[in-house]
């Protein structure tokens, strides 16, 4: 059972570079999230998607871009890195929103800006 | 803007000992949940509650939701070094988007 799978698992990057965060779920979820996780502040929400093609801003978006191409992918960009974007980064989905159902998450990627 | 506040923020017992753990706000939540993460892991949902009043028992574990659905909490009975982890609560807003606590660090000591 794959469930939730992030790429990388850990990165460093300098300051102004570029990357992508890949995250692939084999629970035929409609629903998938990005979040990262500071010490102290708990999860917060990055972007989402509700379906294949679709996406939206959560509580902290700027800075990220987001893509679903395909109903399994999530795709977290960071165009220009900055220090404050050092976190640990999470993806998540769930069969439906409606805040009963569980999200199943990958086990994050931790990633550095120097 | 929904808040929830989690206490204690770390707490280190000895093996057999009971704890609680609070969850509150300010808010009205739909349903909450309850995750449990372990150190190199994403977090894993232990159990979610939806009435005003429920109460849910997993092994030793006992969750209960507030009246008013504005608060829970997390009890464990006679606790065990497996239950080491950080412990989060998440509440569902108006919007159904999950608002997340900053988490419990639990450590239980052998």
């Amino acid at each position: 059972n794959a469930g939730v799978t992030q790429t990388p698992k850990f990165r460093v990057l300098k300051t102004g570079q570029s990357m992508t965060l890949l995250c692939a779920q084999d629970m035929n979820h409609e629903y998938m999230y990005w979040y990262r996780q500071d010490p102290g502040m708990g999860l917060r929400l990055i972007h989402y998607s509700v379906g294949e093609g679709t996406t939206a801003k959560g509580e902290v978006p700027d800075g990220y871009n987001v893509s679903r191409l395909k109903k399994q992918n999530f795709l977290l960009g960071l165009e220009s890195a900055a220090p404050s974007q050092t976190s640990v980064y999470f993806c998540a989905s769930s069969y439906q929103k409606r805040g009963r159902e569980p999200q199943h998450f990958g086990d994050g990627t931790r990633l550095s800006i120097l | 803007t929904q808040l929830l506040e989690q206490s204690p923020q770390f707490l280190s017992i000895q093996e057999g000992e009971n704890l609680t753990v609070y969850c509150n706000s300010s808010s009205v939540f739909s349903s909450l949940q309850w995750y449990r993460q372990e150190p190199g892991e994403g977090p894993v949902l232990l159990v979610t509650v939806v009435t005003g009043g429920e109460v849910k028992k997993l092994k030793r574990l006992t969750f209960q939701f507030g009246d008013a659905r504005k608060d829970s909490s997390l009890h464990i009975t006679a606790a065990q070094p497996g239950d080491t982890g950080l412990y989060l609560c998440a509440g569902a807003g108006s919007n159904y988007q999950l608002i997340w606590g900053a988490g419990t660090k639990l450590i239980i000591k052998p």
